[in-house]
């Protein structure tokens, strides 16, 4: 059964410093996504992340993965206040499910940006 | 046009009531999703349809039933809720033929059951 699993959860950040949040999944997959979640409203897509090493950056966002590790890390640049939301990562089951595939979601990491 | 619109925005409902929750999108997409979503927690699926057809049923109460009445149209159908159905739903669609599996989600209807 595929897990996937956030950490940390609850992150609380001062302005301009840097971090790191981590995604490791449990068994094997090459497809990993990223999604906001503002309080209140909907998921937003942040980043799609298809292969072995795929490197994706938005902003202050960053979202690498290694299928190998089973990890993406989504790595936040010099925070800023508008950062402030939950960030979910999420994995596609394997190529082999057919029309059963659907994604797991990790726990989501919840976001602070403090001034 | 990457929009999927869901109403409506907010739905409080008696235990005895029947509501319909609509989505709609107009990207083509030939997968359509409904999940539920608590506070604090991930969205947790209930079901997909792929081309119309009911592909996936993650043992959801029969109180909840979805319909797909075309390509870009889902519904799902409220009778005899709980009040802990009490939730976000999201409605979400995505392409299904190849590799690209990005799902979009709508803006949620949230629900409140009295």
């Amino acid at each position: 059964e595929l897990k996937v699993e956030q950490n940390p959860l609850f992150l609380s950040m001062q302005e301009g410093k840097n971090y790191t949040i981590y995604c490791n999944y449990s068994t094997t997959s090459d497809r990993l996504y990223w999604y906001r979640q503002d309080p209140g409203k909907s998921l937003e897509s942040l980043f799609v992340l298809l292969s072995n090493g795929a490197v994706k950056q938005e902003g202050r966002l960053m979202a690498s993965l290694d299928t190998k590790a089973r990890l993406s890390t989504l790595h936040i640049t010099a925070a800023v206040h508008d950062l402030s939301a939950t960030y979910f990562c999420a994995v596609d089951m394997l190529p082999n499910a057919g029309n059963n595939r659907k994604l797991i979601w990790g726990l989501g990491t919840s976001l602070a940006v403090n001034p | 046009d990457t929009e999927v619109t869901q109403t409506p925005k907010h739905l409080v409902m008696g235990m005895t009531n029947k509501k319909s929750l609509k989505c709609e999108q107009h990207m083509g997409h030939r997968a359509m999703y409904w999940y539920k979503q608590k506070a604090k927690k991930p969205p947790e699926l209930m079901f997909v349809y792929s081309y119309e057809k009911l592909s996936i049923n993650e043992s959801v109460p029969s109180r909840f039933s979805p319909e797909c009445p075309n390509s870009s149209l889902l519904n799902l159908h409220l009778h005899a809720l709980q009040p802990e159905d009490s939730a976000l739903y999201l409605c979400a669609s995505s392409q299904v033929v190849g590799t690209y599996y990005e799902q979009y989600f709508g803006p949620g209807t949230r629900l409140t059951v009295t």
